[in-house]
This record gives structure tokens, C-alpha cells and sequence, in this order.
């Protein structure tokens, strides 16, 4: 299986900020990565899909940026909703695997 | 708008079984592919299983090939999860989702005795 180490666990950051999750991929996976938020008790909800395409109505302060093994979320100019869990997803072989998870707290 | 909402999430005991249903609306269903994934508060989101759109191809996870079914009738607008041989370690939320864009809200199986 494809393994996703994403980078960091958690942060702390203020209203405002620039804020960048990696996840880098155990094989090279073309731009088959996802980036997903989620809240808690909520499902996850696709930001990013093909590794830097904006999901629909996911505000553009998130971007997406990376290929082969290597990719960043970033979020420029942190806002009070965008407190919370960020996951990253490969899907370019079965299985699909996420990553760890990065938690984003003031 | 696509919805996915899942039910038959509850309380089960070890070795017993559980049948997850996830109806869809907004889409046209039987073009798009599904999965299931759980997620756990100590092992994270983990992928179960996908079906193709007519139901004729199915992928699984190593951790639950051979006890979990995924299945489909694309007259009825769902998706089934049949969990045979339940242990503890498959408790979870368990989300239906259609491409990893749009999820169910999510249901939550415990396996307990």
C-alpha cells in the first residue's frame, strides 16, 4: 500500500496567517491527491482534487500544489471557520490511503 | 443538490453482523462509482471498499476482504455495507462516499459485548 506521511500533526496559528500542510507519498502518484477539511462531527469535505484544482465553492484562500511524492496545502490568510482537521487522500492505486491528518488551532 | 445518507449504524456484539444502507439523491446514480470508509479516532480514515456503477466490480481493503460486502441497486438509489464477523476493532464511523467528493453524514457502529 501507498503510504501518505502528512506533515505537520498539528499547528497553531492566528487569524490571518499563512499556513502550509505537506504530505509526501511513499511511490510517486502523479497529482492523484485530495485534500480534504473536516470539523468535528462532520464528514470530510473535498478542498483540492488532481492535487491543485479547487473544489466548487471552497474558498480560494486554499491552494494546491505538488506532483509525483510531493504536496502542499496551503491556506493564505487563515480565517476563523478554517479551525480544524486536514487530511490529505492518494487514490492513484488501490487502496486508497489517507493521510494522518493535521490538526489547525489557534 | 447530491445527498448521501447512511443508516443501520447501532450497537452489535462480537462475531454478530450488520447491514449499512446508503441512499443517494441528486445525481443520476448508476454513473458514478462508491466507496465506503470508516474513520476511528486511533487509526484515522481508512478505505473499505469501492463498486463500479453497475455493481460488477468490487475492491476491498485487506482488513475486511473476505467479511464485508459492498453491493448496490441502482433502482432503489443505494448502496449496502453487509459486515459479517464484526470485532471490536471495527468500530467506527463509517461514511458512504461518491469519487471522494461528496460524503453521507456518517454512522457510527459500535461492537461491543
Amino acid at each position: 500500500d501507498i503510504q501518505m506521511t502528512q506533515a505537520p500533526s498539528s499547528l497553531s496559528a492566528s487569524v490571518g496567517d499563512r499556513v502550509t500542510i505537506t504530505c509526501r507519498s511513499s511511490l510517486p502518484i502523479g497529482n492523484a491527491l485530495a485534500w480534504f477539511q473536516q470539523k468535528p462531527g462532520k464528514a470530510p469535505q473535498r478542498l483540492i482534487y488532481t492535487a491543485s484544482n479547487l473544489q466548487a465553492g471552497a474558498p480560494s484562500r486554499f491552494s494546491g500544489s505538488g506532483s509525483g511524492t510531493e504536496f502542499t496545502l496551503t491556506i493564505t490568510g487563515l480565517q476563523p471557520e478554517d479551525f480544524a482537521t486536514y487530511f490529505c487522500l492518494q487514490h492513484s492505486r488501490y487502496p486508497p490511503t489517507f493521510g494522518g491528518g493535521t490538526t489547525v488551532d489557534i | 443538490q447530491v445527498q448521501l445518507v447512511e443508516s443501520g449504524g447501532g450497537v452489535v456484539q462480537p462475531g454478530r453482523s450488520l447491514r449499512l444502507s446508503c441512499v443517494a439523491s441528486g445525481y443520476t446514480f448508476n454513473r458514478y462509482a462508491l466507496n465506503w470508509i470508516r474513520q476511528t479516532p486511533g487509526r484515522g480514515l481508512e478505505w473499505l471498499a469501492a463498486i463500479s456503477v453497475d455493481g460488477t466490480a468490487t475492491n476491498y481493503a485487506d482488513s475486511v476482504k473476505g467479511r464485508f460486502t459492498i453491493s448496490r441497486d441502482n433502482s432503489k438509489n443505494t448502496l449496502y455495507f453487509q459486515m459479517d464477523r464484526l470485532t471490536v476493532d471495527d468500530t467506527a464511523v463509517y461514511f458512504c462516499a461518491r469519487d471522494f467528493g461528496f460524503w453521507g453524514q456518517g454512522t457510527l457502529v459500535i461492537v461491543s459485548s
